[in-house]
């Protein structure tokens, strides 16, 4: 079954770094996604890209957040200058149409540790 | 808005006993409506999913949830419990047409022999 891969499973950086949070998403699918869910919260829906751009985005994705998709297979997320409350795991997905009716495939994520 | 609740962080069930996993939304529309399994060190695996039709929806691994609109709610629920069933399990829903999904907070379940 098609799977959303996701590199590093873990990263500790240090306040202050950039770190790169690289997916692959579903090789058919359009529509990219990447969600957060700090230690003991919930699941939060960071931001969706469509077509090379961003179609939504939550109050948490600031000027400190990008996404890209440089190239044909990867979506990365990107945070410029890390704060201590970024630790958290971070979750790539990927759909075949925008609505969530179809549902996601979510990818294993990312347990990024900011020190 | 939308915004899905889970009652209960853990629920621990013995070995073939009934799975009761509790959710309830709010929403201004009829909202879409999932739970989302994640085992240890793997992504979020969708289980089950309600749109429209039936209310009675069943999944993978022998779960099945129910869509009560009166009740707001959309619990999950399995017979018998297996011991591979332990895991977190979401709640999420979306309003139709919306792209993103709101979460509930987890229930991690545990199974005893």
């Amino acid at each position: 079954e098609p799977e959303v891969t996701q590199t590093p499973s873990h990263q500790v950086t240090q306040m202050g770094q950039e770190v790169i949070l690289r997916c692959v998403p579903i090789s058919n699918h359009l529509y990219f996604y990447w969600y957060r869910q700090i230690l003991g919260q919930k699941v939060e829906f960071l931001v969706s890209f469509y077509n090379n751009e961003i179609s939504e985005k939550s109050e948490i994705f600031d000027d400190q957040f990008s996404v890209e998709r440089p190239d044909g297979s990867n979506f990365t997320l990107k945070i410029r200058s890390t704060k201590l409350e970024d630790s958290a795991m971070y979750f790539c997905a990927s759909s075949e149409a925008d609505r969530t009716l179809y549902g996601y495939t979510f990818g294993s994520g990312t347990r990024l540790t900011v020190v | 808005a939308q915004s899905v609740t889970q009652l209960g962080s853990h629920v621990s069930v013995s070995e073939g006993a009934l799975v009761l996993l509790r959710c309830n939304y709010s929403s201004s529309v009829p909202p879409y409506l999932f739970w989302y399994v994640q085992y240890p060190n793997q992504g979020l695996q969708l289980l089950l999913k309600y749109t429209t039709g039936a209310t009675l929806v069943k999944g993978i691994n022998g779960f099945e949830a129910e869509f009560k609109k009166s009740e707001t709610s959309f619990h999950l629920t399995k017979p018998s419990a297996h011991m591979s069933d332990a895991a977190e399990y979401f709640c999420a829903g979306s309003s139709q047409g919306a792209q993103k999904l709101v979460f509930g907070q987890g229930t991690r379940l545990t199974i005893n022999p």
